[in-house]
């Protein structure tokens, strides 16, 4: 069946510092993939999505790129702030499954000033 | 639009009691679908519902069911609660046509304990 699999966290970095969340998937034909973030209470919200091969997904400052012949969609940052801090969570959905989404075990981020 | 909503926020039950929860999703849409968070187990799939009808089920046991009514409300209902099913539960709306555009959106969740 579908997995994902993410990069074990916590995760702790300094503001303005770097950020790469690797995530690997395994799946049968072409998923959709995203990532969603989680803050503290409250529910999921999608981050950024991509739906092919390819294909990069942005949004505020955050970007992953469908890689098919890695099966991977690293999150990357340039330059995180204390806001940031979150669970982040890979996620596949397949396209002949669309309300049936398989997530990673998500990576907790703590960004200290 | 208004977003996801789930009630009620927090529940707190006993071993062998049951429990209703209530998902309304944002309106247009007309899939639900339930994880179950847990820190142990991270999200895991329930099941999802399509115009009234389950389309995907997980593996979770007979004691876990749901519907959906005709206005895309849905409910969840847990029977028999064990301290196990000690957990957040995640709802998420979305158009429910299979394209590959098909994000899914959360409500903030219900917190369930089982005493």
């Amino acid at each position: 069946g579908d997995s994902v699999t993410q990069m074990e966290g916590p995760v702790t970095l300094s503001e303005e510092a770097f950020l790469t969340i690797n995530c690997t998937y395994t799946a049968t034909g072409y998923p959709s993939l995203f990532w969603y973030v989680q803050y503290p209470g409250e529910g999921l919200q999608l981050l950024l999505k991509a739906t092919k091969a390819d294909d990069k997904g942005s949004n505020k400052g955050f970007e992953a790129t469908y890689r098919k012949e890695t099966t991977s969609f690293h999150l990357e940052k340039g330059s995180v702030q204390v806001s940031d801090s979150a669970v982040y969570f890979c996620a596949l959905s397949g396209r002949n499954n669309a309300g049936k989404s398989t997530f990673g075990d998500g990576t907790t981020l703590t960004v200290k000033p | 639009k208004a977003g996801v909503t789930q009630t009620p926020r927090y529940l707190i039950k006993t071993r062998g009691q049951q429990v209703t929860l209530s998902c309304s999703p944002i309106s247009g849409h007309r899939s639900v679908s339930w994880y179950q968070q847990t820190p142990g187990q991270g999200l895991q799939f329930l099941f999802e519902y399509f115009s009234e009808t389950q389309r995907n089920k997980g593996n979770f046991p007979g004691r876990f069911s749901g519907r959906q009514f005709s206005n895309s409300r849905s409910e969840m209902n847990v029977s028999t609660l064990e301290l196990g099913d000690s957990a957040l539960y995640l709802c998420a709306s979305s158009s429910g046509l299979q394209s590959s555009y098909n994000e899914q959106f959360f409500g903030p969740g219900t917190r369930l304990t089982v005493l």
